[in-house]
């Protein structure tokens, strides 16, 4: 597609359902990240995709999260038992490596809202 | 711990004087540096990258890179009230797993 999807772009959940949240990166794009921000703050690092090497999950805040990517391009970010404090905005974001010192710029999708009540 | 920081702001300028905004980094194999503007409510777009050290300009933008110092800033010219966002400084430390600062909010007053 022309930039990256995300769906739905809000979701209101009740504490302690699982939810699933879509991300369709930019076709061609290799790497693929999943970040969270609440309301007023920065960015944090979820976790990275990157071909077919293993995914870096080191950003994920606990065994509640994880995430797939099937055949290198829709990645599904999901959260299980979710929590209040699970609520932010779920953005995704996609990259064409050009190497070391390339526009390696991340191009990201419009977010889901997550609400959880 | 790889950080980027950055004033959180918010940072008021007057319209049409210089905003400059700044962002530190701790890794110094951080090779390229990427700002972002995000609107209220919206995605992060990107606005300039660079990778050497020096000035790039593009139109009112000017990054500035010194890798000896370990920060990186963004000038905007002539500033409007249309750049009132939340700026974030990234690095990509070569592991294209970049890491964002928390982001600068400026408030151009008209």
């Amino acid at each position: 597609g022309a930039g990256v999807s995300q769906s739905p772009s809000n979701k209101v959940t009740e504490k302690g359902k699982d939810v699933e949240l879509r991300c369709d990166p930019i076709s061609g794009h290799t790497a693929l990240y999943w970040y969270r921000q609440s309301l007023g703050q920065g960015l944090e690092f979820l976790i990275y995709f990157q071909g077919n090497s293993a995914p870096d999950k080191s950003g994920l805040p606990s065994d509640r999260f994880s995430a797939e990517r099937t055949g290198g391009s829709v990645s599904t970010l999901t959260i299980q038992r979710t929590q209040q404090e699970d609520s932010a905005v779920y953005l995704c974001a996609s990259t064409l490596q050009r190497g070391a010192s390339g526009r390696n710029e991340a191009f990201f999708g419009q977010g889901t809202r997550l609400t959880v009540v | 711990q790889k950080e980027v920081e950055q004033n959180s702001g918010p940072l008021s300028v007057p319209e049409g004087a210089i905003a400059s905004l700044n962002c530190t980094y701790s890794d110094r194999g951080s090779q390229s540096f990427f700002w972002y503007r995000q609107y209220s409510g919206k995605s992060p777009e990107l606005i300039m990258f660079i990778y050497s050290n020096g000035d790039k300009e593009d139109g009112r933008f000017t990054a500035q890179l010194n890798k000896a110092s370990q920060y990186v800033s963004l000038l905007i010219r002539d500033s409007q009230p249309s750049d009132s966002a939340t700026y974030l400084c990234a690095a990509d430390p070569g592991t294209y797993k970049y890491i964002f600062g928390t982001g600068t909010r400026l408030k151009v007053l008209a």
